[in-house]
């Protein structure tokens, strides 16, 4: 079955930098886009980006604008995202998200982030 | 950017309750709206696509209608396991795709 497993638990300091792992399975990982999303605690889901494994190419949100890194690794059919200079409300859970004709499914387990001094 | 907006917020609601969320896009998006349920400290995970396509697995006391910008989530009789926060998300066009802030159904 198609499964998206995650990197584990981080804790930062504000204005470092942090980076998730996404080890996607059970499908061709370059057939499909690859989206992250995240969610501080109590609050809603937010977009961040998308990336196309297949090219390498990339689409973010405006509110990440120079501070997201979308990557991909086919050999090892990982996705990862990389967010640098950390603040407080950076604190989450991170998600990567198949995309499936432009809705999420599945999602990976979520990758708790939190920053602090 | 499209908004997205749920309503209501929260709920209350009792077992075996016919159960409706709405949510409304701030331009129209066809039928390009997806919603997903998320349970304390899991994943969201997809229950229906393009407004009404049940994905497979989600019971059928589940569905969905609407298009351009309103649309609703329907919950026919609710079940102990429903109880959970339930998200709208667009998917018109182009991204970025946006999210409705969410509707916790709780138990009466």
């Amino acid at each position: 079955q198609v499964q998206l497993v995650q990197s584990g638990a981080e804790v930062k300091k504000p204005g470092a930098s942090m980076k998730v792992s996404c080890k996607a399975s059970g499908y061709t990982f370059t057939d499909n886009y690859m989206h992250w999303v995240r969610q501080a605690p109590g609050q809603g889901l937010e977009w961040m980006g998308w990336i196309n494994p297949n090219t390498g190419g990339t689409s973010v949100a405006k509110s990440f604008q120079g501070r997201v890194t979308m990557t991909t690794d086919t050999s090892i059919s990982t996705a990862y995202m990389e967010l640098t200079r950390l603040r407080s409300d950076d604190t989450a859970v991170y998600y990567c998200a198949r995309d499936e004709d432009e809705w999420f499914d599945p999602w990976g387990q979520g990758t708790p982030v939190t920053v602090s001094s | 950017d499209i908004q997205m907006t749920q309503s209501p917020s929260s709920l209350s609601a009792s077992v075996g309750d016919r159960v409706t969320i709405t949510c409304r896009a701030s331009q129209s998006i066809s039928t390009s709206l997806n919603w997903y349920q998320q349970k304390p400290g899991k994943a969201p995970e997809l229950l229906i696509s393009a407004a009404s396509t049940l994905r497979g697995g989600v019971p059928s006391r589940f569905s969905g209608s609407g298009s351009e910008t309103d649309f609703t989530l329907t919950i026919s009789s609710l079940q102990p396991e429903d109880f959970a926060t339930y998200y709208c998300q667009q998917s018109f066009r182009t991204p970025p795709w946006t999210f409705g802030q969410g509707t916790k159904v709780e138990i009466k």
